[in-house]
């Protein structure tokens, strides 16, 4: 049920580049991304609706392919405070019944080094 | 802001105990989930309510139930705490069925001796 991310793992210096991937087995509706720092909870920076409506962070992009039931996160230029775990949650299409249940990947940590 | 409040930061309980996690939110949101969070294993949905006396089980709902009597408190409850219970419980809430952003709770990081 929960969707793969790839890679597990990726460290990087400053001002580098980074992709995240989230594929799903099940039709979405919705991909959301989250960041978590240690010691705190996950933080919201991004949904990607079928049909190509987005909504969330400026410096951050993603996009969503759902005929590939495929999401990919874009970190450009990353500074240090991108450091931390990235969670992929896929909402599926009336999954139990319903549509906001949202399930997570996971997790893709993610290291910048000065 | 939402604030989404659980009740305890960290909770030990001993090997058998019937053991409450409470979640309440501030925001009117109609669904409410409850994960459990483990190195290597990310995020896992234990159980979720869309509304109030409505859940649905998630991926890993056995030794779990919930309750959602009033639309602002989810109770995650362990029937018969069990050592492989012992995790990091997180609660998040979010807006109705449109599939809007979910807030996250600290989390309560509970040990079962």
């Amino acid at each position: 049920q929960q969707p793969v991310q790839s890679p597990q793992a990726v460290i990087l210096r400053e001002g580098e580049d980074a992709v995240i991937n989230c594929s799903s087995s099940k039709a979405l509706y919705s991909v959301h991304w989250y960041r978590q720092k240690h010691g705190e909870a996950p933080v919201f920076l991004m949904i990607l609706l079928k049909g190509g409506e987005q909504k969330g962070h400026e410096k951050i992009s993603a996009s969503f392919n759902e005929k590939k039931q495929q999401s990919s996160l874009y970190l450009t230029a990353s500074q240090l405070s991108y450091s931390g775990t990235y969670f992929c949650g896929t909402g599926g299409v009336n999954y139990g019944g319903s549509q906001g249940n949202l399930i997570f990947g996971k997790g893709t940590k993610l290291s910048v080094k000065p | 802001d939402v604030k989404v409040t659980q009740s305890s930061r960290y909770l030990v309980k001993r090997t058998g105990e019937k053991v409450f996690l409470e979640c309440v939110q501030d925001m009117d949101h109609e669904n409410m989930f409850w994960y459990r969070q483990d190195p290597g294993l990310g995020l896992r949905l234990i159980y979720f309510s869309y509304d109030v006396k409505m859940k649905e089980k998630g991926d890993i709902p056995e030794g779990y139930s919930v309750s959602r009597e009033k639309k602002e408190r989810f109770s995650l409850i362990l029937e018969s705490a069990s050592t492989n219970q012992t995790s990091m419980y997180l609660c998040a809430t979010s807006l109705g069925q449109k599939n809007t952003e979910a807030f996250f709770g600290q989390g309560t990081r509970l040990t079962v001796v």
